[in-house]
């Protein structure tokens, strides 16, 4: 079965940098884009961006210009997301989330990862 | 970016009853329109893709419909587990866009 699970709780101080994890099982890591989606308390969903794990390149939201690097490793069947120089907007749950074969569809979600930002 | 606009922004409905959330584009997205379904602590699910199909598994009660700017989401006979926060998300643009949610709570 499909499975995406992500890694732990980050604690960041302000203007450092965290990287999550996303490990996939379960289906073809190489045949479907992942994206990253996050959510701050008491605020909605943001689409922070995409990577294909064929080697396109990824792709994100143009508020993250310059602060976000996403990758995969294929020989782990894992996604990752670095967002450097955090504020305290930065503060949320991080979701990966699997994409329907380049659908938009976002069928299978991992767990989240809560990064706190704070001195 | 396409604005997803959703309304409205919280609802409380009793189980048995029938609710409607719409959601709403700052340009036309075809049907390129998905719907989820988030609870506190856990990840979204999907439940409708493509405006109006519904992702397997997905109860009937819930039914999507639109086209183009204007889109609904109907829960028909409320149940426990359906209360929860509902956003839209457009798949019509390379960057994605989420509406900003719509809490369904208890009346």
């Amino acid at each position: 079965q499909v499975q995406l699970v992500q890694s732990g709780t980050e604690v960041k101080e302000p203007g450092a940098s965290v990287k999550i994890s996303c490990k996939t099982s379960g289906y073809t890591f190489t045949g479907y884009y992942l994206h990253w989606v996050r959510q701050a308390p008491g605020q909605g969903l943001e689409w922070i961006g995409k990577v294909y794990p064929s080697g396109s390149p990824s792709f994100h939201a143009q508020k993250f210009q310059g602060r976000v690097t996403m990758s995969t490793d294929t020989s782990t069947t894992t996604a990752f997301l670095e967002l450097r120089s955090l504020t305290s907007d930065d503060a949320a749950v991080y979701f990966c989330a699997r994409d329907h074969y380049g659908s938009g569809k976002f069928d299978f979600w991992g767990q989240g990862t809560l990064v706190s930002v704070s001195s | 970016d396409i604005q997803m606009t959703q309304s409205p922004h919280s609802l409380f409905a009793s189980v048995g009853d029938s609710v409607t959330i719409s959601c709403r584009a700052s340009r036309g997205i075809s049907t390129y329109l998905n719907w989820y379904q988030h609870k506190s602590g856990e990840a979204p699910s999907l439940l409708i893709y493509g405006a109006s199909t519904l992702e397997d598994g997905v109860p009937s009660r819930f039914s999507g419909s639109g086209t183009g700017t204007d889109f609904t989401l109907t829960i028909t006979g409320l149940r426990p587990e359906d209360f929860a926060t509902y956003y839209c998300q457009q798949a019509y643009n390379p960057s994605i866009t989420f509406g900003g949610g719509t809490k369904v709570g208890i009346k």
